[in-house]
């Protein structure tokens, strides 16, 4: 069965300092993978997808992540947060054949700090 | 473009009684998708509308859970008898025909319920 692993449910930061949020995953079949992003009282909002060819991939904001297959893992970066990034950032994947439903990670709020 | 629709925003209901939400995708969005977060944990698919046919309901929990897409366009989830543990945030999201989850939904900003 399809699972998405976000270890750290908080991560505090300080404003200007680099952060990672971790996304580990678990399926049989190929995928694809994305972050979103809840800003308070908003929808979710796509930050960046990986379909195929480059496992690093660029988004909105400044974000980036790296997708690597042995370790099955797809981490969120951003070299320098501002405090305009507070807000919680899911993983999802989806499986290559059942390419409508998401499989989601349980969220990590990222909390920047002046 | 108008986005995703999603109302009430917050409802708060005793169990037992019914609860009704309302989705209006984005204009010519083939698919509609419910979603629901239970008590911080991870976000969990319920089904998956093309037009007004659900092409996948294995996410519906029990069958409390009605979803309904008339004529292709809105969408709406009722819960009937609502319970305790039905608590959570009701996402919907949309896309166009064909794209699917490859190339990323658009959100609505959900629905808060709260069964007391």
């Amino acid at each position: 069965a399809q699972s998405v692993t976000q270890l750290d449910s908080q991560v505090p930061v300080f404003e200007e300092a680099p952060v990672e949020l971790r996304c580990n995953y678990s399926s049989s079949v190929s995928v694809y993978l994305f972050w979103y992003v809840q800003y308070p009282n908003q929808g979710l909002q796509l930050l960046l997808k990986y379909l195929s060819g480059s496992t690093l991939v660029k988004g909105i904001n400044g974000f980036e992540a790296e997708f690597n297959k042995s370790q099955t893992s797809f981490h969120l970066r951003k070299p320098s947060v501002h405090i305009s990034d507070t807000a919680e950032y899911f993983c999802a994947v989806s499986e290559r054949g059942q390419f409508n439903k998401f499989y989601f990670g349980s969220g990590t709020k990222l909390n920047v700090k002046p | 473009e108008a986005g995703v629709t999603q109302f009430p925003s917050h409802s708060v209901i005793e169990k037992g009684q019914t609860v009704t939400l309302r989705c209006d995708p984005i204009s010519g969005h083939d698919n509609l998708y419910w979603y629901r977060r239970v008590m911080g944990k991870e976000i969990k698919f319920l089904l998956h509308f093309v037009k007004e046919s659900k092409q996948d309901e294995s996410g519906m929990p029990n069958n409390r859970f009605l979803a309904e897409r008339t004529g292709g366009t809105y969408s709406t989830l009722k819960v009937q008898p609502a319970e305790l543990e039905d608590s959570g945030v009701y996402f919907c999201a949309s896309s166009q025909g064909g794209t699917g989850a490859n190339y990323g939904y658009t959100f609505g900003s959900g629905t808060r319920l709260t069964v007391v």
